[in-house]
């Protein structure tokens, strides 16, 4: 699977659009890109994820830009419960499927 | 809604007990996933499961740990014996792969301390 890399941490105001970066130079045609998010003391959970085209859902929307080697993960009214480490991860979608967590990006929601 | 359960939530034990921890995947899923948290390594694969049988458990130190499924409702995962070192939250994750992508859906953890 591709190499992630994330800031390490950020902050953002509640309310305003909270976008986080994830360079992927090293990605192939066939890896997605997928993020997932870890509030503090529970378990990751599934944002969005996309190939090629931006994507969009309840959560969040997803930027990939024309080369596939970087994207931005936007949540567009942040509010303190998306306080949390965001993780980008890229993979393929064969053989192994299990997911590769990188450190992730610390997203602060100030208030 | 649909959710993957893990039990105990917490267990503290000492060093050399046997440790067995529970997780019952969102039915249907037909894939399972055990990974491990400390804040020195983040979180990391220990095994999964496709249909029951383990596709992955390289890693997973083999000496003490043994992951298992003894039907489509529960996952194990036990440590014999436990070391300080094992001290860590442990997540088990569920997803259905049907040939294509899935999600996979965390429980909320099992935080462990060997003492």
């Amino acid at each position: 699977d591709a190499k992630t890399t994330q800031p390490p941490s950020m902050d953002c105001a509640e309310g305003r659009a909270a976008n986080l970066p994830c360079n992927h130079s090293t990605i192939s045609g066939n890896e997605y890109v997928y993020w997932y998010r870890q509030i503090h003391s529970q378990g990751p959970q599934y944002i969005i994820h996309g190939l090629k085209n931006n994507e969009t859902n309840e959560m969040a929307s997803l930027i990939i830009t024309e080369d596939r080697k970087s994207s931005t993960l936007i949540l567009p009214h942040a509010t303190l419960r998306d306080t949390a480490v965001y993780y980008c991860i890229v993979r393929v979608d064969t053989g192994r499927r299990a997911l590769t967590f990188g450190s992730g990006t610390r997203l602060q929601v100030q208030p | 809604d649909a959710r993957v359960t893990q039990t105990p939530r917490h267990k503290v034990t000492e060093m050399g007990q046997e440790v067995t921890m529970r997780c019952q995947p969102i039915l249907g899923h037909n894939t399972v996933f055990w990974y491990r948290q400390t804040m020195m390594q983040g979180l990391e694969l220990l095994a999964y499961f496709r249909n029951r049988a383990p596709l992955d458990d390289s890693g997973m130190p083999k000496d003490r740990f043994s992951a298992e499924m003894p039907d489509a409702t529960l996952a194990t995962l036990k440590i014999q014996p436990s070391e300080p070192r094992d001290s860590a939250v442990y997540f088990c994750a569920s997803g259905l792969v049907l040939g294509g992508l899935s999600e996979q859906y965390f429980g909320p953890g099992t935080r462990l301390t060997v003492t």
